[in-house]
């Protein structure tokens, strides 16, 4: 089955320590995104990337770092320097073929 | 800037019509879209519409672009207690950007 799968579903983490989250998408596409969900906020855009070892920050890039060696995957990385990083993270990727863009189910990240 | 907005709640009874708005910014949108998250869960596709349409029906949702106003639309035909969720208006800007709403949280009552 095609989809976009993220993993861990929960992460734990202590203070100061950097982590990854990560999505890997077997569905061919081009574009791959990773969003940040906290109640009352909506989705806010972390970090977008349209090909393959090409990437570009989105609103709220501080504290966060990706990489996209492969097409398949978008690994992103919450450093020690983001301030409050337990939240909800949801990562997606659209194809250039059809615009509907597909999400994973999210990781849920706490850090104390 | 880019910024999508929308209101954070609407409660309607079973049976009724839902409509759920969402103003945006940016003119250079290539499509529009609306998306649908349960608790806990990732979000689900509920339809979409590229911006040089005006509406889009799909069974009981319907779409409506008002490029002009830049306002966006969702009818929600016989809402059901199924459809109790956040509702998410996002947008798909030149150069690739997908950007979101604050979404809106529908309640449906018996």
């Amino acid at each position: 089955d095609g989809g976009i799968t993220q993993s861990p579903k929960y992460l734990f983490r202590k203070e100061g320590q950097n982590v990854t989250l990560s999505c890997e998408q077997n569905l061919n596409h081009d574009a791959m995104y990773w969003y940040r969900q906290d109640p009352g906020q909506g989705l806010r855009l972390i970090y977008y990337s349209q090909i393959v070892n090409d990437f570009q920050k989105g609103d709220i890039a501080e504290g966060y770092s990706v990489s996209r060696e492969k097409k398949e995957s978008f690994p992103l990385t919450v450093t020690s320097a983001q301030k409050n990083p337990t939240a909800f993270y949801l990562c997606a990727s659209i194809g250039t073929r059809a615009p509907e863009a597909f999400f994973g189910q999210g990781t849920r990240l706490t850090v104390v | 800037g880019e910024d999508v907005e929308q209101s954070l709640f609407l409660s309607v009874r079973e049976g009724d019509s839902s409509v759920i708005n969402c103003t945006y910014t940016d003119s250079s949108s290539t499509y529009l879209y609306w998306y649908k998250q349960e608790p806990g869960a990732g979000l689900q596709l509920l339809t979409y519409i590229f911006s040089n349409m005006d509406m889009k029906q799909d069974q009981r949702l319907t779409v409506l672009l008002n490029k002009k106003d830049k306002h966006l639309s969702l009818r929600i035909a016989d809402t059901q207690t199924g459809d109790s969720a956040i509702y998410f208006c996002a947008e798909s800007l030149r150069g690739g950007k997908l950007i979101f709403g604050q979404g809106t949280e529908l309640s449906v009552k018996p």
